[in-house]
């Protein structure tokens, strides 16, 4: 089993939609989660970091961690073109591990 | 303000053949890292230093060396580069390694 998994998508909405892009990770340690944002050719960008259950939102970004689930998503209110992207799901690290732990990521794409 | 700073941006190298990739960051963090990025399977670790003076190796650090040249610089050797290094390497840092990471625009090797 990966240690953080996302479906690679790609996952179509049309623009104006709610996209939801979800991610489980196998570490029950893990204590910080992030969201990457990457452009084709471009280095990935930080969009949000979550440390405690619940939501977190941010514009038209929300980030929810469920802890007891193992699971954190990423909802994207009003998707436009410009969030067409692969959406990197990160863990932080545990005492085991010594950095963030990235899944392959999610292809995103929202359609005009 | 710099942030993440990586050269060079694209090499070409053939098998056996050394480089260093060059990485600076201006953001006074502790901790930096080595990843490489490779389709359909995410950002990798490769090496990861907590501090200056300290390195430790990440989940794929085999054929690469690194030096924490202080804190600001960290950089990454192949010695006798193989076909399978051919891939996109990113340098990143943060303030340690629980806090969010930031990327530097990456490097695109080609061994052939």
């Amino acid at each position: 089993q990966k240690e953080v998994e996302q479906n690679s998508g790609p996952l179509s909405v049309p623009e104006g939609a709610i996209a939801s892009l979800n991610c489980t990770y196998s570490d029950r340690g893990s204590q910080s989660f992030f969201w990457y944002r990457q452009y084709s050719g471009k280095s990935p960008e930080l969009i949000m970091f979550i440390y405690s259950n619940g939501d977190k939102e941010d514009g038209r970004f929300t980030a929810q961690l469920n802890k007891a689930s193992q699971y954190v998503s990423l909802l994207i209110r009003d998707s436009q073109p410009s969030d067409s992207a692969t959406y990197l799901c990160a863990v932080g690290p545990d005492t085991g591990r010594r950095a963030l732990t990235f899944g392959s990521g999610t292809r995103l794409q929202v359609q005009p | 303000n710099a942030g993440v700073t990586q050269t060079p941006k694209f090499q070409v190298l053939k098998t056996g053949q050394s480089m260093t990739l060059q990485c600076a960051q201006d953001m006074n963090h502790n901790s930096m890292y080595w990843y490489r990025q490779d389709p359909g399977m995410g950002l990798r670790l490769i090496y990861y230093s907590a501090s200056e003076g300290t390195t430790d190796k990440g989940e794929v650090p085999n054929g690469y060396n690194v030096s924490r040249l202080n804190k600001r610089e960290f950089s990454l050797r192949l010695e006798s580069a193989a076909p399978s290094q051919t891939s996109v390497y990113f340098c990143a840092s943060s303030i340690d390694r629980n806090t969010e990471a930031f990327f530097g625009q990456g490097t695109r090797l080609t061994v052939v």
